[in-house]
């Protein structure tokens, strides 16, 4: 199906320590991802993306990491901060014919920062 | 700020009115989307214009819902008599139309119905 999942609804991470959240995807066709952060009464806010014919991309403190042999993607954030605290999606697009236009995200996965 | 702008940040209606929301994209960007969004819930796609061009539309685009662009610049989307289950978070986002590029979204207009 054409459907992007989370394993893990909530993560809690104390601060200075690293995060993994991940994100399964079910559709092979799928040829760009993006990760975002939605704070509360926020719009979704851009993180990283990828393309398919990528397995790592780095930003600043994010690492996205893209496996299609097993259909999933990893958002690794290094030192955890406070303000990391958020609900985290993936999005996937299709990439081609008449879904060119759409995104489908997950569920989300709440990432809690304790001191 | 140059970000998506969407107006009005917040609407309660009562059942049965018709409301209308405003998005004004990222100005160099000509492509600009709808979602909505429930409580707990990513966003789903509702429709999609290139330019002025409405190029996709959701199945959850009733006819009660239209969306418009008419000089490729901001968009409404409005809803006709509006049912409790229209109660979400509407969201825009617009991106470049070169190949695959990021979505920005606006802060999302909160609609309420009574």
């Amino acid at each position: 199906g054409e459907s992007v999942g989370l394993h893990l609804p909530t993560l809690s991470v104390q601060e200075g320590d690293n995060s993994i959240i991940n994100c399964a995807y079910s559709n092979s066709a799928s040829d760009y991802f993006i990760w975002y952060k939605q704070e509360s009464g926020k719009g979704p806010q851009f993180i990283i993306d990828i393309r398919s014919n990528m397995d790592k991309r780095q930003g600043q403190r994010v690492t996205v990491l893209l496996n299609k042999t097993v259909k999933h993607l990893s958002l690794q954030i290094a030192a955890t901060q406070p303000g990391d605290s958020a609900v985290y999606f993936c999005a996937e697009n299709l990439g081609r014919g008449s879904t060119l236009g759409r995104l489908y995200f997950g569920r989300g996965t709440q990432l809690t920062v304790w001191p | 700020d140059t970000g998506v702008s969407q107006n009005p940040r917040h609407k309660i209606t009562k059942r049965g009115q018709n409301v209308t929301f405003r998005c004004d994209p990222i100005s160099e960007h000509n492509r600009l989307y709808w979602y909505r969004q429930t409580l707990g819930q990513g966003p789903e796609f509702l429709t999609y214009f290139q330019n002025e061009a409405q190029l996709e539309k959701s199945r959850l685009l009733s006819d009660r819902f239209s969306a418009e662009r008419p000089k490729g610049s901001f968009s409404t989307l409005e809803i006709q008599r509006t049912e409790q289950g229209d109660s979400a978070m509407y969201l825009c986002a617009s991106s470049f139309d070169r190949g695959n590029q990021p979505q920005h979204f606006g802060d999302g207009t909160r609609l309420s119905i009574l």
